[in-house]
């Protein structure tokens, strides 16, 4: 089955600056990488999501990037916010499911 | 449209209870899946549906049981609860595999 790992576990950066992500995973058949975002408390929530057939895609502060040759994809934030403290988690398709990675919990410091 | 619910959002068992969470969605998708989430561990998929009538495991199904008898409602049982399942648990639906998972609020169960 798909084996998705996710770095780093933790991640603290300065309001401001740029915050990444990274994903690996080990079908390289899986065409489709969905990133979620989970506020304190709340239910996990779909941000952004690529597909095999696009390198990079962006919205607004977030993009994320895919190297299927290497097998692994990434969450990039730019100019970070406080709204953007949270646990963000990375996913890739295994059958009819998703296997998610186990999660980054990212906080923004003022 | 309500999307995703769950009911209840918290509940408190004792060893050896069994109860049933129950998961509505609104939006006609044939794709449920029922997570549970640990601190530290992500979201583990417990059981998945595919349409009304199908159910199959995943990647932690032990002690649990599922039923899909109307494509709008995943049902979560646990037969004898235990202390390992304290955990908060999660349903999403979506409308094909390589889509958009929707979530409910989550149910927060503690067994004692």
């Amino acid at each position: 089955g798909e084996n998705v790992e996710q770095h780093p576990s933790t991640l603290s950066v300065q309001e401001g600056d740029s915050a990444v992500i990274k994903c690996t995973y080990s079908d390289s058949a899986s065409n489709y990488f969905p990133w979620y975002k989970q506020e304190l408390g709340k239910r996990p929530q779909l941000i952004i999501d690529i597909r095999s057939n696009v390198g990079e895609k962006k919205d607004q502060r977030i993009a994320v990037t895919l190297n299927k040759t290497a097998k692994h994809f990434s969450l990039h934030i730019t100019e970070t916010q406080p709204e953007d403290s949270a646990v963000y988690f990375c996913a890739a398709p295994e059958g009819y499911k998703l296997s998610f990675g186990a999660g980054t919990t990212v906080t923004v410091r003022a | 449209n309500a999307g995703v619910t769950q009911t209840p959002k918290f509940r408190v068992l004792k060893t050896g209870q069994s109860m049933t969470l129950l998961c509505a969605q609104d939006m006609n998708h044939e794709y449920m899946y029922w997570y549970r989430q640990d601190p530290g561990m992500g979201l583990r998929l417990i059981h998945y549906s595919v349409g009304e009538g199908t159910t199959a495991k995943g990647e932690v199904p032990d002690g649990y049981n599922v039923s899909r008898l109307k494509k709008q409602n995943f049902l979560l049982g646990l037969e004898s609860a235990a202390p390992s399942q304290t955990s908060v648990y999660f349903c999403a639906s979506s409308y094909v595999p390589y889509n958009e998972q929707f979530f409910g609020p989550g149910t927060r169960l503690t067994v004692l």
